[in-house]
């Protein structure tokens, strides 16, 4: 089956500086690439998607880059801010399904 | 417009007993799934469902069970629980077909087996 590895597994950044999470896939068919956030004891909420054929999408202060050649994706989150303090999920989209990474607790420091 | 709703949100069992989690949506979404979260990991799924009378198996099957008799329900079902299946269990659904599109979720079902 697909592997989806993230990395870092926590990330401490101080408020205001950026942040940048990596996804890894293994499932070169992969053609959907999610980012969900889940805040504590919350349900997960999407924040950001791309397909494969486009390498960036910005959404104000998130964007998300693909590199399908190499099978990486990246969340990228400008101006931290206290609120973006929660669990960042990937779930690359393989055989129909999404198959869920094992998060990143983004830890925003005042 | 309450989106996707989840019953019970907590629930305690003792080993052997059984239960059923029912998920509600009010989007006229085709997909629907069940997920288990464990500490330190991703979502798993369960089982999923691409319409009203149809269930596949997802990822961890064993040990549940699903029906979706009506298109806005989703019924996730323990017949003997076990301690390995206490969890969260979040429902969705989305709209985009064969695992496009963004997933909805419910708020949660704390389920603890002892």
């Amino acid at each position: 089956g697909e592997n989806v590895e993230q990395h870092p597994s926590t990330l401490s950044v101080q408020e205001g500086d950026s942040a940048v999470i990596k996804c890894t896939y293994s499932d070169s068919a992969s053609n959907y690439f999610p980012w969900y956030k889940q805040e504590l004891g919350k349900r997960p909420q999407l924040i950001i998607d791309i397909r494969s054929n486009v390498g960036e999408k910005k959404d104000q202060r998130i964007a998300v880059t693909l590199n399908k050649t190499a099978k990486h994706f990246s969340l990228h989150i400008t101006e931290t801010q206290p609120e973006d303090s929660a669990v960042y999920f990937c779930a690359p989209r393989g055989n129909y399904q999404l198959i869920w990474g094992a998060g990143t607790k983004l830890i925003i420091k005042p | 417009n309450a989106g996707v709703t989840q019953t019970p949100k907590f629930r305690v069992l003792k080993t052997g007993q059984s239960m059923t989690l029912l998920c509600a949506q009010d989007m006229n979404h085709e997909y629907m799934y069940w997920y288990r979260q464990d500490p330190g990991m991703g979502l798993r799924l369960i089982h999923y469902s691409v319409g009203e009378g149809t269930t596949a198996k997802g990822e961890v099957p064993d040990g549940y069970n699903v029906s979706r008799l009506k298109k806005q329900n989703f019924l996730l079902g323990l017949e003997s629980a076990a301690p390995s299946q206490t969890s969260v269990y979040f429902c969705a659904s989305s709209r985009g077909t064969r695992g496009l599109g963004e997933l909805f979720f419910g708020e949660g079902s704390r389920l603890t087996v002892l």
